[in-house]
């Protein structure tokens, strides 16, 4: 099947700093990307859709100036966590669409553990 | 009312147990449906796609009722193995998915 991998797979940082996530298609080119956050027993959450070229569409409550994606080819997008605070200490997961004929197919990457003290 | 709503769990049965999982969406125009299996701290994988028909996949078997907008699935034989989080998940209009909290399995020995 189709690889998607994420990096870091695991951050720890003080609060104030900023994180950078980068997420890849690796053997095929993904138009859109999609990044969900997972906290402690809850489900996933749809962050903001992510489309080469474009600007990211952001859900309601997600702050596009606090959480900034960048798609700028076909096969990296990456969200940067601007001054994160203990607030956004969560499981970061990408996940990207491969059009073939017959429906998408979405994959996942394996997600970014951020930590903020 | 939430998008996608689960059984809340957790799951706790012996190996060999036959467990069933409902799950019901708001959406009635939705219109890709499946379940994913997440591991403790792991991604969510495709488990499998939820049919009309229904559709079945060795000791797997999913159902999907657009009426009463009603997903279920039957995992029949349990294996130490199929300890994980079950995520009902519905596609969303931008293709991207809408996760259910999910429902913990526990098989024991």
């Amino acid at each position: 099947g189709a690889v998607v991998s994420q990096h870091p797979s695991r951050v720890i940082c003080k609060s104030g700093t900023s994180v950078k996530i980068e997420c890849r298609s690796l053997d095929f080119q993904a138009t859109t990307m999609f990044w969900y956050r997972q906290f402690p027993k809850q489900s996933l959450m749809l962050m903001a859709t992510s489309n080469e070229g474009s600007k990211a569409t952001y859900e309601q409550g997600v702050e596009k100036d606090k959480f900034l994606i960048n798609h700028a080819s076909l096969t990296l997008s990456t969200l940067t966590v601007t001054s994160a605070h203990p607030e956004d200490s969560s499981f970061y997961i990408c996940s990207a669409t491969r059009t073939k004929a017959g429906g998408n197919e979405q994959f996942f990457g394996p997600g970014t553990r951020l930590t903020v003290l | 009312r939430k998008e996608v709503e689960q059984d809340p769990g957790p799951f706790n049965v012996p190996e060999g147990a036959t467990v069933a999982f409902n799950c019901t969406y708001s959406n009635s125009a939705s219109q890709s449906f499946f379940w994913y299996r997440q591991d403790c701290r792991k991604e969510p994988k495709l488990l499998m796609s939820v049919y009309s028909s229904g559709n079945e996949d060795g000791r797997f078997t999913a159902q999907l009722n657009r009426a009463s907008q009603y997903i279920s699935l039957l995992i029949r034989d349990s294996k130490l193995s199929d300890s994980a989080t079950y995520l009902c998940v519905v596609g969303g209009s931008q293709g991207n998915l809408i996760f259910g909290k999910g429902t913990k399995l526990s098989v024991k020995p």
